[in-house]
């Protein structure tokens, strides 16, 4: 979805390195989302925030912190990088009004590559 | 917490029906069900979704019995391009994991 934008849509770094994904959104949504993909697998959820105050642990958490800088902005950081967070990282936003209940959309990915 | 499962894969033809089933046993009385589809290396992107009975909209049908324990995605008339992974994802209040799961990876044959 064009409206979810994830910076950068790829990156290979190395062990150790700090690493920060950007996701912005033009949707006006509230709730923002990060997961992860890893190869023939489904997607897993990591952080999530329902609002700019909000911050949510998913099912993976461990290795990884967020930061919602505005209702347009969420951030997720990788702050010391092991080769096995090598994975497809998506950011997604919901809203949780009208008739459809809280449809994820989600941005293109980041493909991580950790050496 | 609501999981979701469904066969790991399907083949089809080009123009049939293909019906693709989700079992959530635990599934809450405020979750909704959703299905996404997903091609390689692009994000998920939404098809339908429902509460309760049938829904249906341009692009496929969604059946889910009284008891609510399982759903069906009915894809009419399949084409190559309906290729994908497909999820179901059970969520609502009280199912803030929103669990993926591995998806049903649906091959549609020429």
């Amino acid at each position: 979805d064009a409206d979810v934008t994830q910076t950068p849509r790829n990156r290979i770094t190395k062990t150790g390195k700090r690493i920060m994904l950007e996701c912005s959104q033009t949707k006006g949504h509230d709730r923002m989302y990060w997961y992860r993909q890893d190869p023939g697998l489904g997607l897993r959820l990591i952080y999530y925030s329902f609002d700019v105050k909000d911050i949510n642990k998913g099912e993976i958490s461990d290795g990884y912190s967020v930061s919602r800088q505005a209702q347009a902005k969420f951030s997720l950081s990788l702050e010391s990088a092991i080769p096995n967070q090598t994975a497809l990282y998506f950011c997604a936003t919901s809203d949780d009004r009208g008739a459809t209940k809280n449809i994820q959309y989600f941005g293109a990915g980041t493909r991580l590559s950790v050496l | 917490l609501a999981k979701t499962t469904q066969p790991i894969s399907m083949d089809s033809y080009e123009g049939q029906e293909v019906n693709i089933t989700c079992s959530h046993n635990n599934i809450a009385t405020n979750d909704y069900i959703t299905w996404y589809q997903q091609f390689p290396s692009q994000g998920p992107r939404f098809i339908i979704q429902g509460y309760k009975t049938k829904v249906t909209n341009e692009v496929a049908s969604l059946f889910i019995p009284a008891d609510r324990k399982s759903s069906t995605l009915s894809l009419p008339r399949v084409s190559l391009s309906d290729t994908a992974v497909y999820y179901c994802l059970v969520e609502g209040d009280s199912s803030y994991k929103l669990i993926f799961g591995s998806g049903t990876r649906l091959l549609v044959r020429p």
